[in-house]
């Protein structure tokens, strides 16, 4: 199975929103509602944001947001805030009992 | 609130194998998958495998001839072995709590939902 893709890097200003896509194939985000989403803070472990494409765990901003369209997933952070800067990873199911993550995103907040 | 912290050698030789224990606190490891998620220096993450509390597993295709996850309920802890080691498993690993989904039988969720600070391994001579 190969990485699912996610562009390098995303920006945007405090207020804005963002949208971060990770595409796969039909055999994996394609395939299956089982779509998560990470924040990696600097020096912080990995949190999960979104889970099952859409679904925000306790505590999770609802300026946190999750859709999927054919084989691309998004994440999109609305009111972007400067503590939002970091590194966001996407997971999907891949079948087979196999997990899938892709490349990461770093979003900056200008 | 559940904790994880990984622990082991932060440098292993070529060739050798890596091990790593994950200790679980705040929390029994009974009920939960639990995973091993690594990231090379640069790179994105990569999903190991993960293991059951009853140590059922599973792992990633491209690693499976190398990697041996073990669990110790006893000491509320889980164990990744990866053997053969490169340079290329040079990386930060990470574990992490899946919860389960139990109908007829238990399938791990793909939600990672507590995860470790990350141990460094670098493999060199």
């Amino acid at each position: 199975q190969s990485a699912l893709t996610q562009p390098p890097s995303a920006s945007g200003s405090p207020g804005q929103s963002v949208t971060i896509s990770c595409t796969g194939t039909s055999s994996d985000i394609g395939g299956y509602n089982y779509v998560s989403w990470y924040q990696h803070l600097p020096g912080k472990a990995p949190k999960l944001i979104i889970y099952e494409v859409h679904k925000r765990p306790s505590g999770v901003p609802n300026r946190f947001s999750g859709s999927k369209s054919g084989n691309t997933a998004s994440l999109t952070v609305s009111g972007l805030q400067a503590e939002d800067e970091g590194d966001y990873s996407c997971l999907s199911y891949a079948g087979s009992n196999n997990l899938v993550f892709g490349g990461g995103t770093k979003l900056t907040v200008l | 609130q559940v904790q994880l912290q990984e622990s082991g050698p932060g440098l292993v030789k070529p060739s050798e194998t890596l091990s790593l224990t994950c200790t679980v606190s705040g929390g029994s490891i009974s009920g939960y998958y639990w995973g091993w998620i690594r990231q090379p220096p640069g790179k994105g993450l990569e999903w190991i495998g993960y293991i059951y509390y009853s140590g059922s597993t599973n792992y990633n295709p491209s690693l499976k001839s190398r990697v041996t996850l073990s669990v110790d309920t006893s000491k509320n802890h889980f164990s990744l072995r990866l053997s053969s080691v490169t340079a290329a498993d040079t990386a930060m690993y990470y574990c992490a709590r899946q919860p389960a989904y139990c109908n007829n039988d238990c399938y791990p969720s793909v939600k990672f939902d507590s995860w470790g600070q990350g141990a460094l391994v670098t493999v060199s001579s």
